[in-house]
């Protein structure tokens, strides 16, 4: 069974970047059949989809945030994100997901969540 | 602003019917993904493809999709069933996800 785990500081100052690592056991990042995805949620708000990675190295990410993310494969099990310039409203707690690299995409395997405080 | 729109809120007596709607332009061309998330928790996929349940998701649950909307229906709610609901998909451009705002169901 897969699973996948958050970690890095639970707290960042302004401006400065934040960075995740995601990691995956019971499966491979190098699985061509799935997209790694990072998701967030501001307290109390919705769903907010940050981007994704192939495990060939191929990256799309949300454009509305586009020059300040980044997702990179760190190793054979894990996938990392980082976000520059944060503000207050990058305060949110930071999924990462596993995507069916099919038409139509869905997360069929969530990490349990981190929250991430951007403090001033 | 979501290029998938969902109802903020729905109520449903317990035992009755209830659908959930996501609609947006790319719903014309890919399926809408729906997932389940109770306070506290990570979200939970419950529909996925044209109407598929991942193993352990009741068969209460169960999608469709017509021209630009694509619905989940709960048949019978139950109490546990009050969550907040997320429909996701591709964006116009089909090369990015979105999500929908999210629907908070109340079970009454």
């Amino acid at each position: 069974q897969v699973q996948l785990q958050e970690s890095g500081p639970g707290l960042v100052k302004s401006s400065q970047t934040l960075s995740l690592t995601c990691t995956v056991s019971g499966g491979s990042i190098s699985n061509g059949d799935y997209y790694w995805s990072w998701i967030r949620q501001p307290p109390g708000k919705g769903l907010e989809w940050l981007g994704y990675i192939y495990y060939s190295g191929s990256t799309y990410y949300n454009p509305s945030l586009k020059s300040r993310v980044s997702i990179s494969v760190t190793s054979k099990n894990q996938f990392s994100l980082k976000l520059n310039s944060v503000t207050a409203a990058d305060t949110a707690v930071y999924y990462c997901a596993r995507d069916q690299a099919v038409a139509t995409p869905y997360f069929d395997h969530w990490g349990q969540g981190t929250l991430v405080t951007v403090s001033s | 602003s979501s290029e998938l729109t969902q109802d903020p809120a729905v109520s449903v007596a317990l035992g009755q019917t209830v659908r959930i709607t996501c609609q947006g332009d790319s719903l014309r061309n890919y399926y809408a993904s729906w997932y389940q998330q109770k306070p506290g928790q990570a979200p939970v996929l419950v529909i996925y493809g044209k109407n598929n349940r991942p193993s352990g998701i009741p068969d209460r649950f169960s999608g469709s999709s017509s021209g630009n909307t694509a619905s989940l229906t709960i048949t019978g709610a139950q109490a546990e069933d009050e969550a907040d609901y997320y429909c996701n998909s591709r964006d116009s451009s089909g090369n990015h996800v979105v999500f929908g705002g999210g629907t908070k169901l109340t079970v009454l």
